[in-house]
């Protein structure tokens, strides 16, 4: 069974700081894919960064990385400079091969303070 | 373009009544996925269909839910005799294809059964 775990319900970051937002994940397939969402509070789920299983070089969107380490499975988010506007629910969540259901973490709240 | 749209926003009913949610695409997206999120929790897969495929219905957790794509666009999720635990905010998301792909999410029906 595919599994995702994060475990920081709530961060806090100051403005400009950067902050990582961690997300591990059990999976038994050897092909995957590994996303990061961000929901604000409006509650549109809004994609922000896209991880596959054999990519060897970790994935980077703008401000957002993602620190992919697979032999420890796990696919942190990295979000520098941090901006008022990051103050959100971030869920990270996993595709396998074989399912065709994305699984979801339970969401980490960020709060960014001036 | 247009993005993923769904209604109604927001939903009323009583126990007991029929709901029904409907959720129209990007045009050209194969993929159209049903989530559940109830109020601070992470994403439910609810049922999944890929172009003219058989849908995945897996994550459906009971036979009051049903969902039909009709001409492989709009999508109609209906939940028969509704109780209160099925309370929640029901997204809509589509991808270009199955697999990998990136999904994107609609706004969401939040309905509350009375």
């Amino acid at each position: 069974a595919q599994k995702i775990t994060q475990t920081q319900p709530g961060m806090f970051v100051q403005e400009k700081e950067a902050v990582t937002l961690d997300c591990t994940y059990d999976t038994s397939d050897q092909s995957y894919g590994l996303f990061w969402y961000k929901q604000p509070s409006s509650g549109e789920m809004i994609f922000l960064i896209y991880q596959g299983s054999y990519d060897e070089q970790n994935a980077t969107e703008g401000r957002y990385s993602l620190n992919f380490q697979k032999a420890r499975k796990s696919a942190n988010l990295v979000i520098s400079a941090s901006q008022l506007g990051d103050s959100a629910m971030y869920f990270c969540a996993m595709r396998g091969a074989v399912n065709n259901d994305m699984r979801f973490g339970a969401g980490t709240r960020l709060t960014v303070k001036p | 373009g247009a993005g993923v749209s769904q209604s109604p926003s927001n939903k009323v009913t009583e126990k007991g009544k029929d709901v029904e949610l409907r959720c129209d695409p990007i045009s050209g997206h194969t993929a159209l996925y049903w989530y559940r999120q109830s109020l601070g929790q992470g994403l439910e897969f609810l049922i999944y269909f890929q172009g003219n495929s058989a849908p995945d219905k897996s994550g459906l957790p009971s036979d009051r839910f049903s969902a039909e794509r009709t001409g492989g666009s709009v999508s109609t999720l209906t939940i028969q005799r509704t109780q209160q635990e099925d309370s929640a905010v029901y997204l809509c998301a589509s991808s270009a294809s199955g697999g990998y792909y990136e999904q994107y999410f609609g706004p969401g029906t939040r309905l509350t059964v009375t």
